[in-house]
């Protein structure tokens, strides 16, 4: 069963960032916070990952809470082709339990 | 640098044949998993291989059955087909598969069962 829970949907403007919420309230120490997105079916593209602290690249920013029982997954400025499903994963191996996600849609 | 290759990207079985997908690796990559991903049950893990081991499995019957070879490349299998395995099947490589280590997606078969 996936360790995480995220909100079924948001939208997003085109341009504005995209905040996605993720709760993992029952994180262990060596778990890492993992994002997905997934685009019509293909394979699950690799977003960002991190362990205490907040994360950033050219995608996207990581922001994790102190506790470490949630995260959020910052867009910075969304464009049409951020729309996708969302997924927060906690990983300390190659098992990942995905949960049903966040279906993001970006609104011109 | 290749992503993961998986093979065939579509398939047609019938009911009780048997069917071998294949995926390869990012060159380097040594753990490779398998999921399987359905419109009712989502994106379901199946089963992780590193160093032609198999580490970790899912809640899958023994129809599901999988295999890596000393390059890395792995297969998985399934025997005596139903109509609920038509789905789509995904395979990701990382390094070591530990939690530091990014795991990377091939773009999935996509099994039919008629």
């Amino acid at each position: 069963d996936a360790k995480t829970t995220q909100p079924t949907s948001m939208d997003c403007a085109e341009g504005r960032a995209a905040n996605l919420p993720c709760n993992h309230s029952t994180i262990s120490g060596n778990e890492y916070v993992y994002w997905y997105r997934q685009i019509h079916s293909q394979g699950p593209q690799y977003i960002i990952h991190g362990l205490k602290n907040n994360e950033t690249n050219e995608m996207a920013s990581l922001i994790i809470t102190e506790d470490r029982k949630s995260s959020t997954l910052i867009l910075p400025h969304a464009t049409l082709r951020d729309t996708a499903v969302y997924y927060c994963i906690v990983r300390v191996e190659d098992d990942m339990r995905f949960g049903a996600g966040t279906r993001l849609t970006v609104k011109p | 640098k290749a992503g993961v290759t998986q093979t065939p990207r579509y398939l047609i079985k019938t009911r009780g044949q048997q069917v071998t997908l294949s995926c390869s690796p990012i060159s380097g990559h040594r753990s490779v998993s398998w999921y399987q991903q359905t419109p009712g049950q989502g994106l379901q893990f199946l089963f992780e291989y590193f160093s032609e081991t198999q580490r970790n499995k899912g809640n899958f019957p023994g129809r599901f059955s999988g295999r890596q070879f000393s390059n890395s490349r792995s297969e998985m299998n399934v025997s005596t087909l139903e109509l609920g395995d038509s789905a789509l099947y995904l395979c990701a490589s990382s390094l070591t598969g530990t939690g530091n280590t990014e795991a990377f997606f091939g773009q999935g078969t996509r099994l039919t069962v008629v």
